[in-house]
C-alpha cells in the first residue's frame, strides 16, 4: 500500500534551518510528483512547493523562494524539505503529499516548533 | 488571506444536508478542476473528491461536488456525527503556477 512517512519533530530556534524528510513506498517513487504543504496551529493549508522525483526539478511558492529547497534521493525513495531562516511563523505542522492530478495520499506530518 | 474563499464555518444536525462553497476566479476554479479535502482532528487531510465530482474509492456516495463557473460546492447528505472535520477545496492557479486552497470550514454535527 502507498505510504508516505515522515520523520519526527523538531524545536529549532528562530534563525536555524530545519530539514524534514518524507519517505516513499508502495509505488514508482519517479511517478509522482510530491508537494510540500504546511499548516500553522489552527489555520488552514498552505502550500510550499512541488518536487518531480523524477529528475529533480522543482517549483517553489513565491513566499518561500530563496528559504526553501526541496531534493530527492532516489535510492532510498526519500523527499526532503529544507526550510532556513526560521522565524516563529514558521512554526507549523509540515506534510508532504503525493499528486499527479490532486494530493491522493499524505504523510503523517512533522511539527516544527520554531522557539527562542 | 486565500484567493479562494469558503465559509469560516457550517453545521447541521444528524440526517441533514449540509452543503459547503467554494469561490475563487478565472486563474484558479475558472480554469481547473477542483479537489476537496476532509481533515479530521488531529490527523493529515484525505482526498475526498476529485476532478470536481469524483469520489476515490471508499468514499461514501453521501460525498458529491459540483462546480459551475469560478465557484464551487460540496454536499453532504445524511449528515453523521463523524463528518465533523476541517473541509478545504483547493484548484491549481495559473498565476501562482501552484495548487491554491480555501481557508477552509469547519463543519460542526449539532
Amino acid at each position: 500500500q502507498v505510504q508516505l512517512v515522515q520523520s519526527g519533530a523538531e524545536v529549532k530556534k528562530p534563525g536555524a534551518s530545519v530539514k524534514v524528510s518524507c519517505r516513499a513506498s508502495g509505488y514508482t517513487f519517479t511517478s509522482f510528483y510530491i508537494h510540500w504543504v504546511r499548516q500553522a496551529p489552527g489555520q488552514g493549508l498552505e502550500w510550499m512547493g512541488i518536487i518531480d522525483p523524477s529528475d529533480g526539478g522543482t517549483n517553489y511558492a513565491q513566499k518561500f523562494q530563496g528559504r526553501v529547497t526541496m531534493t530527492r534521493d532516489t535510492s532510498t525513495n526519500t523527499v526532503y524539505m529544507e526550510l532556513t531562516s526560521l522565524r516563529s511563523e514558521d512554526t507549523a505542522v509540515y506534510y508532504c503529499a503525493r499528486s499527479k492530478r490532486n494530493f491522493d495520499y499524505w504523510g503523517q506530518g512533522t511539527l516544527v516548533t520554531v522557539s527562542s | 488571506q486565500s484567493v479562494v474563499t469558503q465559509p469560516p464555518s457550517a453545521s447541521g444536525t444528524p440526517g441533514q444536508r449540509v452543503t459547503i462553497s467554494c469561490s475563487g476566479g478565472s486563474s484558479n476554479i475558472g480554469s481547473s478542476t477542483v479537489n476537496w479535502y476532509q481533515q479530521l482532528p488531529g490527523t493529515a487531510p484525505k482526498l475526498l473528491i476529485y476532478s470536481n465530482n469524483q469520489r476515490p474509492s471508499g468514499v461514501p456516495d453521501r460525498f458529491s461536488g459540483s462546480k459551475s463557473g469560478t465557484s464551487a460546492s460540496l454536499a453532504i447528505s445524511g449528515l453523521q456525527s463523524e463528518d465533523e472535520a476541517d473541509y478545504y477545496c483547493a484548484a491549481w492557479d495559473d498565476s501562482l503556477k501552484g495548487p491554491v486552497f480555501g481557508g477552509g470550514t469547519k463543519l460542526t454535527v449539532l
